[in-house]
């Protein structure tokens, strides 16, 4: 079985871009939650889809968007790319909703530098 | 606001040699789970404890979920190269399917 892809996989724009990350959930799949990793923040949750609805949302401006298409894949969308926005975005899909008894999977990130 | 904290950040240990890492919090947790994250990938799903007090053991690896259900500690024994990574805790506070990340603890092992 196929595990979680996202592209691209390196990133580079400049401050005041938009940016759009995609993924691809392994097959069966119908969650899919978006994290953003830093080496100051650490990994944090940006927001989930199931079923092509946002399910739950971090603590993140509106600048960060998402959305899931019907076959699961999903595409989130950074806005006005500021110097902070650098990071490694990660994408992670499960069968279910994300809980305890639903495992996630992640993929290998997309490393988005923001100059 | 970081909810969970790892401890220590760093650890640099010779092959062979036993350590422990500790994730805590001031806030209850209906599950923890332990990743462990190596460069260029994502983060790979090592254990899920639920009960309180419960003990999982995955080869030289031992996870602990605290009595109260904050806290957990990996203990690993005779670490080898191939245990050198990010350990990450991150908590299932229940009310959200979501998870909480920890701080992370960067594991390097030498031979």
């Amino acid at each position: 079985k196929a595990g979680v892809t996202q592209t691209p996989r390196y990133l580079i724009k400049t401050r005041g871009q938009q940016v759009t990350l995609s993924c691809s959930p392994i097959s069966g799949h119908r969650s899919v939650s978006w994290y953003q990793q830093t080496p100051g923040q650490g990994l944090q949750f940006l927001f989930e889809y199931f079923s092509e609805t946002q399910r739950n949302k971090g603590n993140f401006p509106g600048r960060f968007s998402g959305r899931q298409f019907s076959n699961s894949r999903s595409e989130m969308n950074v806005s006005t790319l500021e110097l902070g926005d650098s990071a490694l975005y990660l994408c992670a899909s499960s069968f279910g909703l994300a809980t305890y008894t639903d495992t996630q999977y992640f993929g290998p990130g997309t490393r988005l530098t923001v100059l | 606001t970081q909810l969970l904290e790892q401890s220590p950040q760093f650890l640099s240990i010779q092959e062979g040699e036993n350590l422990t890492v500790y994730c805590n919090s001031s806030s209850v947790f209906s599950s923890l789970q332990w990743y462990r994250q190596e460069p260029g990938e994502g983060p790979v799903l090592l254990v899920t404890v639920v009960t309180g007090g419960e003990v999982k053991k995955l080869k030289r690896l031992t996870f602990q979920f605290g009595d109260a259900r904050k806290d957990s500690s990996l203990h690993i024994t005779a670490a080898q190269p191939g245990d050198t990574g990010l350990y990450l805790c991150a908590g299932d506070t229940g009310t959200a399917s979501k998870l909480t990340f920890g701080t992370g603890t960067r594991l390097q092992v030498t031979l």
